[in-house]
This record gives C-alpha cells, sequence and structure tokens, in this order.
C-alpha cells in the first residue's frame, strides 16, 4: 500500500522558519509529481505547491510564493516543504499529496499523508 | 484564479436515498490539451481527504460505483446513488486546470 508519512511540524514563531518532510513508500516516487495542500483549523482545502517529477518545475500559490520552497530528493524518496518568514495565517494541517497519473504534473491528487500540524503563534 | 462554487453547502440526506452536489468554475475548465481536470474529494470526520472522481467522471481505485460524476465546461455534479453511513463527510470539487488550482468551499454530507 502507498504510504506517505509527513514529520516536521509544530509552535514556530511568527517570522520563523520550519521544514516539512514526506516520506515516501510502497511506490515509484520519482515518476509521481508531488504536491502540498493545507487546511486551517476547521477550514477547507487549499492548494499550497507542487514539484514536477524531475524537480525542475515548481508552483506555489501567491500567499506562499517566496516564502516557501518546494524540493524533492528522488534518490531519498522524499518531498521537502522548506517555510520561512511564517504568519498566523500559515497555521494549518500540511498535507504531502500524491499525483494521480505517472509524469504529468497537472493531475488529480490521488493519495494523501495523515498530514502534520504547523502552529504559527508567539 | 478560477473560482469553484459548490452548492449546497450542507446536505442533510436519508439512508439509501441519493444525494447531489454541484461544483460550478467561474471559467471553462477544459483544457488546451482537450482534458477537463475537475476532480472530486471526500474528507469523513477526522481523516485526511480522498480521491472520488477525477476527469470529471472517473473513478478513482476502490471507489463504490454508486459515486457518479458528470458535467462539462463551467458545471460539474457528484451524485451518490444511494446514501450509506459512510458517506458522512465534507465533500470536494477541485480544479488543476490551471495555476493555481483551486478548491470549492466544502458541501457537508450528514445523515437526517
Amino acid at each position: 500500500e502507498v504510504q506517505l508519512l509527513e514529520s516536521g511540524g509544530g509552535l514556530v514563531q511568527p517570522g520563523g522558519s520550519l521544514r516539512l518532510s514526506c516520506a515516501a513508500t510502497r511506490f515509484t516516487f520519482s515518476s509521481y509529481a508531488m504536491s502540498w495542500v493545507r487546511q486551517a483549523p476547521g477550514k477547507g482545502l487549499e492548494w499550497v505547491s507542487t514539484i514536477s517529477v524531475s524537480g525542475g518545475s515548481t508552483y506555489y500559490a501567491d500567499s506562499v510564493k517566496g516564502r516557501f520552497t518546494i524540493s524533492r530528493d528522488n534518490s531519498k524518496n522524499t518531498l521537502y516543504l522548506q517555510m520561512s518568514s511564517l504568519r498566523a495565517e500559515d497555521t494549518a494541517v500540511y498535507y504531502c499529496v500524491k499525483a494521480h497519473m505517472t509524469t504529468v504534473t497537472r493531475n488529480a491528487f490521488g493519495i494523501w499523508g495523515q498530514g502534520t500540524m504547523v502552529t504559527v503563534s508567539s | 484564479d478560477i473560482v469553484m462554487t459548490q452548492t449546497p453547502l450542507s446536505s442533510p440526506v436519508t439512508l439509501g436515498q441519493p444525494a447531489s452536489i454541484s461544483c460550478r468554475s467561474s471559467q471553462s475548465l477544459v483544457h488546451s490539451d482537450g482534458n477537463t481536470y475537475l476532480s472530486w474529494l471526500q474528507q469523513r470526520p477526522g481523516q485526511p481527504p480522498r480521491l472520488l472522481i477525477y476527469k470529471i467522471s472517473k473513478r478513482f481505485s476502490g471507489v463504490p460505483d454508486r459515486f457518479s460524476g458528470s458535467g462539462a465546461g463551467t458545471d460539474f455534479t457528484l451524485k451518490i446513488s444511494r446514501v450509506e453511513a459512510e458517506d458522512v463527510g465534507v465533500y470536494y470539487c477541485m480544479q488543476a486546470t490551471q495555476f493555481p488550482w483551486t478548491f470549492g468551499q466544502g458541501t457537508k454530507v450528514e445523515i437526517k
């Protein structure tokens, strides 16, 4: 069974930084685009960022552009989200998501991790 | 940005009865490659979302056939033919035709 295990969440002060990781197992990680989606407490879903299979193309929501960086290490089957200049409005559960179809970036969100909570507060 | 608008926002249904959720996009979701990247996700209480339907009407692996998707252009519908207790949760439509990818507000399905 495909597994995505997020880690790295926690409490951080406004203006601080955090790096999320997502360890992928039981599928060919290097063949799928990957994304981060977040959900603020009691709210709906918000797409954050997507990275192509090679890592050569990255896409960001305007709300995080310039502050967050998505990356992947295909040799380690791991996806990352480096978050800096964090704000209270970044408080959310962050989900790591595997694309449904191989290779292409434009895709449905096939498999979701359990999520990791990020709380930005002083 | 493409705005996704779902109706209703809440849907109390009787077990065994059908349910329907509408999703309208602010512009056509037909991509230049000919595909329409409209999907539906279900989020049960306390769980991460899971994919139900992609490209308007294709059921994801393991999704019961009581779930079906339809529509074209800017108007889309998710139907549950006979609601079961395990279908309780929030349903989201989502477009991946144009960045930024966007979600509907969510429709809460609950049992009457």
